[in-house]
């Protein structure tokens, strides 16, 4: 069964720096893998979505990234701002239909001005 | 940019009352779903649903939960007798197609059941 972990559970940085958040995952026979924010009380917003096919997916000043074969994706965030602050969650499929999606806990950013 | 609408945002109820959390796609979507997160937990998979009918469930998605699509444009989520447990944010969401696609989500609906 496919297990999503995400770390750091928290982090938090001064504006302007890049950063990494990290997604790992136990089964690589994967379709793709999604990448969202969450805002406290809000829903998901979908930032990026990497299929299984590729090794990084662009979208601004986001970029991510997957390594299959290691069972990892990361999300690098450029130059940081506060609006970044949020939880952002990676998901993968788990089931025969595709939207059954298995959720990571997410890591908790926070962009200090 | 077209969305995933959720109604209501929140909602209280009574432990044993029926609940209907209404939705409504994105209009040339054709893959439909509900997700639940307990507060501080995961989001979780309840259902996928195509073509009218239930494509996937969860082991959550018991006799208590049911989905409709009453008519071209809404997508409900009932809750046949609430339990304590059942209090949680409900997403729905939806894509164009089952897989390689974006799946969006809505805002959700708060269900607290007292």
């Amino acid at each position: 069964k496919q297990e999503v972990t995400q770390i750091p559970a928290a982090l938090s940085v001064p504006e302007g720096e890049n950063l990494v958040l990290n997604c790992s995952f136990t089964d690589s026979a994967i379709y793709n893998l999604q990448w969202f924010r969450q805002d406290p009380g809000k829903g998901l917003t979908s930032l990026l979505l990497i299929q299984s096919s590729q090794r990084e997916q662009t979208s601004g000043r986001l970029n991510a990234s997957l390594d299959k074969s290691s069972g990892r994706s990361t999300l690098y965030i450029a130059a940081s701002q506060p609006g970044d602050s949020a939880t952002y969650l990676c998901a993968l499929p788990g089931g025969s239909s595709q939207g059954n999606l298995i959720f990571g806990k997410g890591t908790k950013l926070s962009v200090k001005p | 940019e077209p969305e995933v609408t959720q109604t209501p945002s929140h909602q209280v109820t009574q432990m044993g009352q029926e609940v209907i959390l209404h939705c409504v796609p994105i209009s040339n979507h054709l893959y439909f779903y509900w997700y639940r997160q307990i507060l501080g937990q995961k989001v979780e998979f309840l259902v996928s649903f195509y073509n009218n009918e239930i494509s996937e469930k969860s082991e959550i998605f018991d006799d208590q939960f049911s989905v409709e699509r009453p008519d071209g444009s809404n997508f409900t989520l009932k809750i046949r007798s609430t339990k304590l447990e059942d209090s949680a944010m409900y997403f729905c969401a939806s894509s164009v197609q089952a897989g390689g696609n974006t799946i969006y989500f809505g805002e959700g609906s708060w269900l607290t059941v007292v």
